[in-house]
């Protein structure tokens, strides 16, 4: 099991740019790095996904070191909606052989005015 | 837009009876997923099925069972409802060639008294 580590809680303001980092130091040669939201009495949203360098979309920015062994989702500007729980996954299975995707407790990101 | 939907947000049952969640999915994936979410926690995989008729176990499989007859239905079936398993349940769907990229239900909020 790729077991991850990510902070408990960040507190941010509306329009700064957050970084959260989640390190995961025996991720496996076949393991993809994924990133989910959740708000409350929803269930959670892909954000991202990547393997390695950076990668990015509309929501958001996912830099990967080349060792592999940590990742940081980066949101920029951030507004109060995205006051969520932010979950990081490192696996390339569900069931099975291989590493499989885990969602940890994840990071509960606060955003204030 | 993937639409995942689940029967009921809320339920409530009592010890021994037999309950029946119900998820549908209209993306035509492949595969669907049964988790349930507790506090400190996270998502727990309970089952989860890559075809129809096909399912593999999860994590945490004991005391429910699952159905696919249809691509696009799949259902979770607690035999005798106990305490410890009331719960919020997510079910989730994907394309086959990635598990990585889950589209999420908007949760059942099971209490079993």
């Amino acid at each position: 099991l790729a077991k991850t580590t990510q902070p408990i809680s960040m507190d941010s303001y509306e329009g700064q740019e957050v970084n959260i980092t989640c390190s995961h130091n025996n991720i496996a040669t076949n393991d993809y790095i994924t990133w989910y939201q959740q708000f409350p009495s929803q269930g959670p949203r892909f954000i991202i996904q990547g393997y390695k360098t950076k990668v990015t979309n509309e929501v958001a920015s996912l830099f990967i070191p080349a060792d592999r062994k940590s990742s940081t989702l980066s949101l920029p500007r951030v507004s109060l909606s995205d006051t969520a729980v932010y979950y990081c996954l490192v696996g390339d299975v569900v069931t099975g052989g291989g590493n499989k995707l885990t969602f940890g407790t994840g990071t509960q990101l606060k955003v204030e005015l | 837009d993937v639409k995942v939907t689940q029967s009921s947000r809320y339920l409530v049952k009592r010890t021994g009876e037999k309950v029946f969640l119900e998820c549908v999915q209209d993306m035509d994936h492949e595969n669907m997923f049964w988790y349930r979410q507790d506090p400190g926690l996270g998502l727990r995989l309970i089952y989860f099925s890559y075809d129809v008729k096909m399912k593999e176990k999860g994590d945490i499989p004991e005391g429910y069972s699952v159905s696919r007859e249809k691509k696009e239905r799949f259902s979770l079936i607690l035999e005798s409802a106990s305490t410890n398993q009331t719960s919020m349940y997510l079910c989730a769907s994907s394309y086959s060639g990635s598990v990585y990229e889950q589209y999420f239900g908007p949760g059942t909020r099971l209490t079993v008294t």
